[in-house]
């Protein structure tokens, strides 16, 4: 088992910038989700991906995007950055199974300026 | 909407001894699944124990353990004999069982502390 994987860990970017956030997926899951999570918060949903296409998401505004490749992979992408989006992105993938937890990365820490 | 709710910001227990994290929740749906994990200094959220609401067995894994009260929409994690490894935020999260909504819902989260 590979585990989820997430690059970069550590990201400054300042206000008003874009940024793109990537994980690899679990060898054999076919569902990745997105959460973001402030310090000292439990995460928020932003979405998930299942088979490249996006079929569940939270309370996050469109400047918040995704993709899944074929091969699992998936990028997060959020464009004009604000402060508020200072917080840990973590990356979980799956089976698309209810019962079933989910296998996380270790997360990108983003800090806006 | 479901909410979780983790009343305790904070827990300490002496290593070897017994500890009892608490969970509640709101939801009005039948079906849905429970879960507490483990978050380390090194981020990565890690799944301790899971829960099917429609089984009224107790979830056990090892030193981890659940008491599961549906009615009072109450889920309490037991960790036994705890272990210096055990210090980590704890987290409580709620799935529900219909298959349009695949989100976690997290609580706060407990600071777990062991003292040696």
């Amino acid at each position: 088992e590979t585990g989820v994987t997430q690059s970069p860990t550590h990201l400054i970017k300042t206000r008003g910038q874009q940024v793109t956030l990537r994980c690899s997926s679990q060898s054999g899951h076919n569902t990745v989700s997105w959460y973001q999570q402030a310090l000292g918060q439990g995460p928020q949903f932003i979405f998930q991906y299942y088979r490249e296409e996006e079929n569940g998401r939270g309370n996050f505004p469109p400047r918040f995007s995704g993709l899944q490749f074929p091969n699992y992979s998936s990028e997060l992408n959020v464009n004009a950055l604000e402060l508020d989006d200072s917080a840990l992105h973590l990356c979980a993938s799956s089976l698309l199974d209810r019962a079933r937890g989910y296998t996380f990365g270790s997360g990108t820490r983003l800090t806006v300026v | 909407a479901q909410t979780v709710t983790q009343s305790q910001p904070e827990m300490s227990v002496q290593e070897a001894e017994t500890v009892t994290l608490s969970c509640t929740y709101d939801t009005s749906e039948s079906d849905y699944y429970l879960f507490w994990y483990k978050q380390p200094p090194s981020r990565q959220m890690i799944l301790v124990i899971r829960q099917e609401a429609y089984k009224q067995q107790n979830a056990t894994e090892n030193r981890f353990s659940v008491n599961f009260q549906k009615a009072a929409k109450s889920f309490s994690l037991k960790i036994s004999d705890s272990q210096l490894g055990d210090a980590a935020m704890y987290f409580c999260a709620y799935r529900s069982g219909r298959d349009s909504n695949y989100q976690l819902i997290w609580g706060a989260g407990t600071k777990l502390i062991i003292k040696p």
